[in-house]
């Protein structure tokens, strides 16, 4: 199957300070990618949708300056946690639909722990 | 909107028991449905899903799924548990929209498998 990647797979930063986090597809190519957000023992939370070339779509509740997406190439999206608090700490997840056979698979890369001292 | 709910945040079964884990959707067009696995502090692995056709469907480590449309329902089961399936799972639905339409995930359920 198709292959996402993270980096980095922990971080920790202390508050204020921004962190960026990696998410790539390794063998396609991925115009749109999606992160979430996953607090313990919780499910995942969709925060926003990739576009490659284009803005990213927010879901409802989650701020955009605070979570800088940015979708540069087919393979890789960032997100950019800006001045980083304790609250923001969580595993992130992105993930990228092949967009084969029409079964809208997604692949997930195998998230990032981020801790905000 | 869709939605996705798991009846029960935590099962436990006996090793060699019956898995059942339980998914009910609500899609306002026929929906793709999913189920995920999720190991401590690991990404999500797909076990199965329904697109079209067949409503009974098999997936990896002898997961199979039912999509019955009459009941919004899509429950996971596995005839014999073994003690590597104890983890997270997750049903999830997307709507057959395109084919990057973003994916719902459900609540999870943890399951714990008894020696």
């Amino acid at each position: 199957g198709a292959v996402v990647s993270q980096h980095p797979s922990r971080v920790i930063c202390k508050s204020g300070t921004s962190v960026k986090i990696e998410c790539r597809s390794l063998d396609f190519q991925a115009t749109t990618m999606f992160w979430y957000r996953q607090f313990p023992k919780k499910s995942l939370m969709l925060m926003a949708t990739s576009n490659e070339g284009s803005k990213a779509t927010y879901e409802q509740g989650v701020e955009k300056d605070k979570f800088l997406i940015n979708h540069a190439s087919l393979t890789l999206s960032t997100l950019t946690v800006t001045s980083a608090h304790p609250e923001d700490s969580s595993f992130y997840i992105c993930s990228a639909p092949t967009g084969t056979s029409g079964s809208n698979e997604q692949f997930f890369g195998p998230g990032t722990r981020l801790t905000v001292l | 909107a869709q939605s996705v709910t798991q009846l029960g945040s935590h099962v436990s079964v006996s090793e060699g028991a019956l898995v059942l884990l339980r998914c009910n959707y609500s899609s306002s067009v026929p929906p793709y449905l999913f189920w995920y696995v999720q190991y401590p502090n690991q990404g999500l692995q797909l076990l199965l899903k329904y697109t079209t056709g067949a409503t009974l469907v098999k997936g990896i480590n002898g997961f199979e799924a039912e999509f019955k449309k009459s009941e919004t329902s899509f429950h996971l089961t596995k005839p014999s548990a073994h003690m590597s399936d104890a983890a997270e799972y997750f049903c999830a639905v997307s709507e057959k929209k395109t084919s990057y339409d973003k994916v719902i995930f459900g609540p999870g359920t943890s399951l714990s498998v008894i020696p």
